[in-house]
């Protein structure tokens, strides 16, 4: 599966959209974009993935770009609530296991 | 609907010694993947089982085994414990192995002295 890279840390005012980057600039065809989020002393939650086509869903927007080389994760208003680290995970549609291979994620931090 | 639950929350032991830790799927779920983590890293794959037989492992020495039940609960077995096993000890479910959605539970906080 490929490497992804996510900035450490952002900060992000309560109400506001919450835009987290990734960058997996050696994606291969087969492969998704997954997001998962930790909120502190929580497991792992999913959130949202796509191939190419941009994703919508009740808690979060998926923008892929055209080149499939890095994607955003939109968070239209954040709350106090969404405070956690995210992790953007690829994974190969034939990965018949359930390996997911998580990085060092973002941690937003959303502020009153 | 419940979800994934393990247990215990919490326990210490000392280096050397043998812990258990246990996993209850979501209903429904036939796969379940455990995975590591310690402090300020993200989660790390250890293996996964599907309907008992373990079908995807990591790069985690032999001294760790797991079991599934019929059931499908499961069990993460960690033999001659040191001192860099202390991390957060997470499963996960899913309806089948490859789901596109796996469910993590709380997880249990191993600690080794």
């Amino acid at each position: 599966d490929a490497k992804t890279t996510q900035p450490p840390s952002m900060d992000c005012a309560e109400g506001r959209a919450a835009n987290l980057p990734c960058n997996h600039s050696t994606i291969s065809g087969n492969e998704y974009v997954y997001w998962y989020r930790q909120i502190h002393s929580q497991g792992p939650q999913y959130i949202i993935h796509g191939l190419k086509n941009n994703e919508t869903n009740e808690m979060a927007s998926l923008i892929i770009t055209e080149d499939r080389k890095s994607s955003t994760l939109i968070l239209p208003h954040a709350t106090l609530r969404d405070t956690a680290v995210y992790y953007c995970i690829v994974r190969a549609s034939n990965n018949a296991g359930n390996m997911l291979t998580f990085g060092g994620g973002t941690r937003l931090m959303v502020k009153p | 609907e419940t979800g994934v639950t393990q247990s215990p929350t919490h326990l210490i032991k000392t280096r050397g010694q043998q812990v258990t830790l246990r996993c209850s799927s979501q209903s429904g779920h036939n796969t379940v993947s455990w995975y590591q983590q310690a402090l300020g890293q993200g989660p790390q794959f250890i293996f996964q089982y599907y309907r008992e037989e373990e079908n995807g492992r990591g790069n985690f020495p032999p001294r760790f085994s797991g079991l599934q039940f019929p059931n499908y609960s499961s069990e993460l077995n960690v033999n001659a414990l040191e001192l860099d096993d202390s991390a957060l000890y997470l499963c996960a479910s899913s309806l089948f192995t490859g789901a596109r959605e796996q469910y993590f539970g709380p997880g249990t906080r191993l600690t080794v002295t």
